[in-house]
């Protein structure tokens, strides 16, 4: 699986759209982009996920870039909920295969 | 959406006993299911993959006659740690896919595991 790079953690004031990048220069080209999210002491989240197009839900929107090198997660109208561990995770769509999470970025929201 | 339920939640045993994890795909099947491990502070690190009606597979450090993974059924993977020790504290996850490849993995709650 592709290695990501996100920062370590950022800071978002309530209300306003909270902008996550991710970095995987060196993504394949069947390899789907998923973003989730970990709330303290809780299983990890399903966000978003998506190849090259632009995606959005309920959620979020996910933003890749034309090479597919990097992406970013918007989170529209963050709330003090939103606080938690992001995770980007490059897989390839095969039934087996698996996630291997990063570090992460913590994204504190501030009221 | 997809649900997958993990109990219990907290357990608290004393050195040498066995602890089991029950992870269950509530309104979906899964022919496999992934156990995480998470120490505080750190990342989620997999541990095993569970595949329905065969042998689960194990990553690379995980002593597979310790962690015992059971996937009896499309929609039940059990985790039993054998001879629990203090080390084995930990947070536990497990996840599930339904049958698509295209699906995203849906997450249990975790249970927190505590050694005396």
């Amino acid at each position: 699986d592709a290695k990501t790079t996100q920062p370590p953690s950022m800071d978002c004031a309530e209300g306003r759209a909270a902008n996550l990048p991710c970095n995987h220069s060196t993504i394949s080209g069947n390899e789907y982009v998923y973003w989730y999210r970990q709330i303290h002491s809780q299983g990890p989240q399903y966000i978003i996920h998506g190849l090259k197009n632009n995606e959005t839900n309920e959620m979020a929107s996910l933003i890749i870039t034309e090479d597919r090198k990097s992406s970013t997660l918007i989170l529209p109208h963050a709330t003090l909920r939103d606080t938690a561990v992001y995770y980007c995770i490059v897989r390839v769509a095969t039934l087996g295969s698996r996630l291997t999470f990063g570090e992460g970025t913590q994204l504190t929201v501030n009221p | 959406g997809a649900v997958v339920s993990q109990h219990p939640s907290r357990v608290i045993c004393k050195s040498g006993t066995s602890v089991k994890i029950e992870c269950r795909s509530l309104d979906f099947q899964a022919t496999t299911m992934f156990w995480y491990r998470q120490f505080p502070k750190q990342s989620l690190m997999l541990m095993a993959t569970s595949n329905e009606g065969s042998k689960a597979t194990y990553e690379q450090g995980v002593e597979k006659d310790k962690f015992l993974i059971n996937h009896a059924s499309l929609t039940l993977s059990t985790l039993t740690v054998t001879s629990a020790h203090p080390e084995d504290s930990s947070f536990y996850i497990c996840s599930a896919r339904e049958i698509s490849e295209y699906s995203p993995l849906h997450f249990g709650n975790g249970t927190r595991l505590t050694v005396t």
